[in-house]
């Protein structure tokens, strides 16, 4: 079955710095990935997404890239805030986000300090 | 907005009572609700699919005779965990969709004791 490999938080940082949160996927054909954001006290919220081989989703400052080669969907951002600091979940569906369920990783814990 | 809230936030009860999840979008309809477990630690995992009007559709392995779900109106969707028992104590989340994106609720704390 689908499955999502995240890299184990929690990942600690400074301000400003340079953010990869790795993500490697195992799926049949060409499912659509995404990444979610869950900040302290609050629900899931889409951060990216992209459905295609070298799409690019990108917002607020965060960008993935889809790697059908290497199966991945790292999460970059070139300068962090505190404000980042939250859970970041990977996952994937194959129908577009919309009618299947997702399939997600464990999630990553970002700590960001000033 | 996408709007998605859940209630009760946190709920305690006995062993072998039943306890029921309210899901509702807020400001939008969805014919398609998600509900998620989450235990410590690890992933999100789909427990099933609730279409309205319809059965829902669970997934390999959650037992639908337990985990009764209704989604009797185009903004509510709700989740029974029947006779619950301390294994059943976990984290709820549930999402509805909208186009083609999910929105999650806040999630439900379930502890049995």
């Amino acid at each position: 079955g689908d499955s999502v490999t995240q890299m184990e938080g929690p990942v600690t940082l400074s301000e400003e710095a340079f953010l990869t949160i790795n993500c490697t996927y195992t799926a049949t054909g060409y499912p659509s990935l995404f990444w979610y954001v869950q900040y302290p006290g609050e629900g899931l919220q889409l951060l990216l997404k992209a459905t295609k081989a070298d799409d690019k989703g990108s917002n607020k400052g965060f960008e993935a890239t889809y790697r059908k080669e290497t199966t991945s969907f790292h999460l970059e951002k070139g300068s962090v805030q505190v404000s980042d600091s939250a859970v970041y979940f990977c996952a994937l569906t194959h129908s577009g986000g919309g009618a299947d369920g997702l399939t997600f990783g464990k999630g990553t814990h970002l700590i960001i300090q000033p | 907005g996408a709007v998605v809230s859940q209630h009760p936030s946190r709920v305690i009860c006995k062993s072998g009572t039943s306890v029921k999840i309210e899901c509702r979008s807020l400001d939008f309809q969805a014919t398609t609700m998600f509900w998620y477990r989450q235990f410590p630690k690890q992933s999100l995992m789909l427990m099933a699919t609730s279409n309205e009007g319809s059965k829902a559709t669970y997934e390999q392995g959650v037992e639908k005779d337990k985990f009764l779900i209704n989604h009797a109106s185009l903004t509510l969707s709700t989740l029974t965990v029947t006779s619950a028992h301390p294994e059943d104590s976990s984290f709820y989340i549930c999402s509805a969709r909208k186009g083609e994106t999910q929105y999650f609720g806040p999630g439900t704390r379930l502890l049995v004791l």
